[in-house]
């Protein structure tokens, strides 16, 4: 069965650079959602997409922006990084509002972002 | 809002033994509680989801219970092997107040398991 696609895999880039982020979501899958893990942290959630519309905010930086497109896939667009965004990106797919409440977000294999 | 605790966060058992990994969560009003493998630099692997209306599931050497009124799971593995040594991570599903489901992630166990 199809799973979520995360790309890059791995990222490196310097301080004050921008980096660019996909995820592809499951096949029919509406909701994206996305996850920071920083070393030796859980996961923390960042934003979520609904239908090409943004549908939930966490604590995503204001450096930070992300949009989901016409074939559902998102992009996380990071600007003037900073050391402190190295982490483990997740993104996550659900079927949304169509799979009932409480549905099963499924993840993706993560980008691995370094600042240096 | 809804906080999400692990103990122990690290925990070390020689091979064979059988092991319990506990979850605690503070709002009860759950949808589900899932729980999480991660390697060390990898990603999450799902090993089991428990709707709030059940109160169990099972995949092989595991078992996940769910006991929403008191805001707790257990994650218990049985026959323990150095293959299962990963951080274990449990994630509750819930609503806020302002209507979003929301997915909150607990700060996870390491299981080292001793050959």
């Amino acid at each position: 069965a199809a799973g979520v696609i995360q790309s890059p895999r791995h990222l490196i880039k310097e301080k004050r650079e921008t980096a660019t982020l996909k995820c592809y979501p499951i096949p029919r899958h509406d909701t994206v959602y996305w996850y920071q893990q920083g070393p030796g942290q859980d996961p923390q959630f960042l934003i979520s997409f609904y239908e090409k519309m943004q549908s939930d905010k966490g604590s995503i930086p204001d450096r930070f922006s992300a949009q989901q497109f016409s074939d559902y896939h998102s992009e996380l667009n990071m600007s003037s990084l900073e050391l402190g965004d190295s982490a483990l990106y997740f993104c996550a797919s659900s079927s949304g509002l169509a799979g009932g409440p409480g549905n099963e977000q499924f993840f993706g294999p993560g980008t691995r972002l370094t600042v240096l | 809002k809804q906080e999400v605790t692990q103990i122990p966060a690290a925990l070390s058992v020689p091979e064979g033994e059988n092991l319990v990994l506990n979850c605690s969560f503070t709002d009860s009003a759950i949808y589900n509680l899932q729980w999480f493998r991660q390697d060390p630099g990898k990603g999450l692997t799902s090993l089991l989801l428990i709707q709030s209306s059940q109160r169990e599931q099972t995949s092989g050497r595991l078992n996940a219970s769910l006991d929403k009124s008191s805001g707790r799971s257990t994650l218990y593995i049985a026959a323990s092997q150095p293959g299962d040594s990963a951080t274990y991570l449990c994630a509750v599903r819930w609503r806020s107040n302002f209507g979003n489901e929301k997915l909150t992630f607990g700060t996870g166990t390491r299981l080292t398991i001793i050959p």
